[in-house]
């Protein structure tokens, strides 16, 4: 049982690329997350979906799409990358309202 | 506005020392209150869920629990492997899976 599995781990990209960081989870969790870590700022949440084809934004989703065409997976997209978005990307999965988060382990992203 | 506190920063213990972190929050309509341990370089993982004032709950050498406005976690006899940053997140009502994280405490315990 993988969890929640994010790709790549890490990545270095030039201002103004675009990429798109993976998240596959195989648990059938119907509800699943975006999040960013920076330091002392704690995490903070990008876009969440609540199923597939339903996604909506969160606290921090400028410069950031995402869709969810199964319920597996959840890719995030940076439109244009800028330095301000080096951080560490977390994606999540829940089975439903209430119940505990399973997190990634994590895309470390430098934008330079 | 939802917002979650920890407290302290950072905490050094010696091995054996017991002693607590604490997580205030503000929120709508408390859904849940989570804790979790972060290791370096990893994701957060699951440690406890409380759903309402009075609750407690324990794992090993930690015991968590929740009044209407703050949650401790209570480490006893830490262990050098209990070092990690411990993250406090709350769930808002309504019918989003959010969470809301404070910015963790760090915790170094010294053998």
């Amino acid at each position: 049982n993988a969890g929640v599995t994010q790709t790549p781990k890490f990545q270095v990209l030039k201002t103004g690329q675009s990429m798109t960081l993976q998240c596959a989870q195989d648990m059938n969790h119907e509800y699943m997350s975006w999040y960013r870590q920076d330091p002392g700022m704690g995490l903070r949440l990008i876009h969440y979906s609540v199923g597939a084809g339903i996604t909506d934004q969160g606290e921090v989703p400028n410069g950031y799409n995402v869709s969810r065409s199964t319920t597996e997976d959840f890719p995030l997209r940076l439109l244009s990358a800028a330095p301000s978005q080096t951080s560490v990307y977390f994606c999540a999965s829940t089975i439903g309202l209430g119940t505990e988060a399973f997190f990634g382990q994590g895309t470390r992203l430098t934008v330079v | 506005e939802d917002q979650v506190t920890q407290s302290p920063e950072a905490l050094r213990l010696q091995e054996g020392e017991s002693s607590s972190l604490n997580c205030s929050y503000t929120v709508s309509g408390l859904r849940g209150l989570f804790w979790y341990r972060q290791d370096p370089g990893k994701g957060p993982e699951f440690l406890f869920t409380l759903y309402s004032a009075g609750e407690e709950k324990e794992k090993e050498r930690l015991k968590a629990t929740l009044t209407k406005k703050e949650s401790f976690l209570h480490i006893t006899a830490p262990k050098p492997e209990d070092s990690a940053t411990y993250l406090c997140a709350v769930q808002p009502g309504g019918a989003t899976n959010k969470l809301i994280f404070g910015t963790g405490t760090l915790l170094a315990v010294q053998p």
